[in-house]
């Protein structure tokens, strides 16, 4: 199974300032045949369901404001917030879909400074 | 607009049976794979099992084969996971995800709980 670790478990930003979660897997996750990395983000807020905010480690889903971003290739993968607003205020989650099972990252808690 | 409605969660005690459904709507079901994920109380995402757009290809979580069966009626639109042998360690949040690339619509969620 692929294990994916986030860092840090939480963290704690100003608002407007920008907030960094780390995601890392124990094997690549980037498919050579299509150059793509099966790495997607979600966030999750008190009461909800988890939110689609990133696929393919770094597309934007519809809809998703312009301030979250996603990077990383193969094994080491970041979610950005560049400038953090009050709604940002969640759970976020990595996920990767390269090979069932299709696992979590253990979450990452983000809160206002 | 696209929805997914679970339904079926409940209390249950240890070893018997539970059968949940996610009624989906608002777009061609018949053509998405569909997966179920769970979240234990205060903890985090666990994927269970996942179906093909035809229901030709199931995958299980080490921790429910042989005791979940995932299943879909495309003529109904309604995804199912059939729960046998419950534990404890079940109890959780359930639901379902229709996906695109990932996991693009979820439903809200319906609560199991195994208790005795």
């Amino acid at each position: 199974d692929i294990v994916m670790t986030q860092s840090p478990d939480s963290l704690a930003v100003s608002l407007g300032e920008r907030a960094t979660i780390n995601c890392k897997s124990s094997q690549s996750i980037l498919y050579s045949s299509n150059n793509k990395n099966y790495l997607s983000w979600y966030q999750q807020k008190p009461g909800q369901p988890p939110k689609l905010l990133i696929y393919w480690a770094s597309t934007r889903e519809f809809g998703v404001p312009d301030r979250f971003s996603g990077s990383g290739s193969g094994t080491d993968f970041t979610l950005t917030i560049s400038s953090l607003q009050a709604e940002d205020v969640a759970v976020y989650y990595c996920q990767q879909y390269y090979s069932t099972p299709y696992t979590f990252g253990q979450g990452t808690k983000l809160d206002i400074k | 607009q696209v929805q997914l409605v679970e339904s079926g969660g409940g209390v249950v005690q240890p070893g018997r049976s539970l059968r949940l459904s996610c009624a989906a709507s608002g777009f061609s079901f018949s053509n998405y794979g569909m997966h179920w994920v769970r979240q234990a109380p205060g903890k985090g995402l666990e994927w269970v099992s996942l179906i093909s757009y035809d229901g030709s290809q199931k995958y299980y979580a080490a921790s429910v084969k042989g005791r979940f069966t995932i299943s879909r009626d495309n003529s109904k639109n309604t995804l199912y996971l059939q729960m046998n042998s419950l534990r404890t360690e079940d109890t959780a949040v359930y639901y379902c995800a229709k996906v695109e690339v990932a996991y693009d619509c979820w439903g809200q969620g319906t609560l199991v709980t195994v208790s005795s």
